[in-house]
């Protein structure tokens, strides 16, 4: 089944304790992002990857880290999470400019 | 700034009605991307149209149509006699060729509640 798998679902940490979302595409897909969603705020860009070792920033990169070292991987990196990072996260993979396809979100809360 | 504005933050409607959500959308590239998707009570965010920039014809899919105006940066969507299903929060999004399709850019989102 064609899919966007993401892990944790569900993570409560404290401020400053590093952490890893993982996330992973079986479709061959080039292109991959993390959004962040919070109320009134829609979906914004964190990071995006056009292709194996090629990042670029989103719209609200602070405070996070990516690497795509493998096309089917990529993990967001939160190396010292604060309270305003709590939030739903979303990871997306597509082809180029067709539609992306979405994980089944990570939310996160940063006590 | 926001490239895609979504000014209704909720509808609400009684089932059956039709409802409308407006998108007006900003941005300099003549070659563009516009999508539509629904993130139902769930959560997943669900597709459920692309149209580029060089295709101004309306689509109906169903009892979903849109209609897309260059000439004011508009892409609408209006959902005929709604059902309580319909109710969801629906983005309205705008990928560029500029930025080489990398970023997708959202509205806030509009919440639609259909009631019976």
């Amino acid at each position: 089944e064609a899919q966007v798998t993401q892990n944790p679902r569900y993570l409560i940490t404290v401020t400053g304790k590093k952490l890893t979302v993982t996330c992973s595409q079986n479709m061959n897909h080039e292109y991959m992002s993390w959004y962040r969603q919070d109320p009134g705020l829609g979906l914004r860009q964190i990071y995006y990857s056009m292709n194996v070792e090629v990042t670029d920033k989103g719209d609200v990169p602070e405070g996070y880290k990516v690497s795509r070292k493998e096309k089917r991987n990529f993990p967001l990196i939160l190396e010292s999470p604060s309270p305003n990072q709590t939030s739903l996260y979303f990871c997306a993979s597509s082809l180029s400019n067709t539609e992306q396809f979405f994980g089944p979100g990570t939310r996160l809360t940063v006590l | 700034a926001q490239k895609v504005t979504q000014a209704q933050t909720e509808i609400s409607v009684v089932e059956k009605e039709d409802v409308t959500l407006d998108c007006v959308y900003e941005t300099r590239d003549t070659t563009y991307y516009l999508f539509w998707y629904k993130q139902p009570p769930s959560g997943e965010l669900v597709f459920l149209i692309r149209r580029n920039s060089f295709d101004e014809q309306n689509e109906i899919s169903g009892r979903y149509s849109w209609n897309f105006q260059k000439s004011t940066s508009s892409f609408n969507f209006t959902i005929t006699a709604s059902q309580v299903v319909d109710s969801a929060v629906y983005f309205c999004a705008l990928s560029e060729r500029s930025d080489s399709w990398g970023k997708l850019q959202f509205g806030a989102g509009t919440q639609v509640v259909v009631t019976p």
